[in-house]
């Protein structure tokens, strides 16, 4: 089974609006953490915000924010105000305590800005 | 610099012939990984090691092998390159008390 899920290949959304990836998430640990990263065209991999299994408010950087819901498994990121420069690729990712230190990737979606 | 680099940036070789990658990181950061990347793809985890001389196997580990004789560097090394290994390979490390893996930039390889 599929430990991260994002069901979203590809989304648009039009600039200064709000935007939600969806991303479940598999694991019968009690300790993990659930990362998203933006990959745009140029490559790189940067990390955009953090939540732990125990945290319980919902992490935010900026216009970032982490939609936790733990029972259901989910760690939805939400862009607000989008930008052009927020066309890219996003990926979810998780880490397992129990698992040792790698983090596990989902497929990533493709988010793309319109003016 | 500071940071966390990868060398080459860029390679093409040919079926059956040794590469390898190198990463290093100024951190004095325990964890390091490296990943392939697959076009359409997220990250697959190859390797990984929590420290100097202690290295592990990932999701997808055939055909690879890394050392790290230095916590800062970690090399990973493709015996007998085969045209499936064509991808992009980061490089990652993480501190012991931290949460965030910092990337490299990134190796595209690509074999013949």
């Amino acid at each position: 089974a599929q430990k991260i899920t994002q069901t979203q290949p590809g989304m648009f959304v039009q600039e200064k609006e709000a935007v939600t990836l969806d991303c479940t998430y598999d694991t019968s640990d009690q300790s993990y953490g659930l990362f998203w990263y933006k990959q745009p065209s140029s490559g790189e991999m940067i990390f955009l915000i953090y939540q732990g299994s125990y945290d319980e408010q919902n992490a935010t950087e900026g216009r970032y924010s982490l939609n936790f819901q733990k029972a259901r498994k989910s760690a939805n990121l939400v862009i607000s105000a989008s930008q052009l420069g927020d066309s890219a690729m996003y990926f979810c990712a998780m880490r397992e305590w129990n698992a040792g230190n790698m983090l596990t990737f989902g497929g990533g979606t493709r988010l793309m800005v319109k003016p | 610099d500071a940071g966390i680099t990868q060398s080459p940036r860029y390679k093409i070789t040919e079926t059956g012939r040794q590469v390898t990658l190198m990463c290093h990181q100024t951190w004095s950061h325990s964890y390091m990984f490296w990943y392939r990347q697959d076009l359409g793809h997220g990250l697959r985890l190859i390797y990984y090691s929590a420290a100097a001389d202690i290295t592990d196997k990932g999701e997808v580990p055939d055909g690879y092998v890394v050392s790290r004789s230095k916590t800062e560097n970690f090399p990973l090394t493709l015996e007998s390159a085969t045209r499936s290994q064509t991808s992009v390979y980061f490089c990652a490390s993480r501190g012991r008390a931290g949460n965030e893996q910092f990337f490299g930039p990134g190796t595209r390889l690509t074999v013949l």
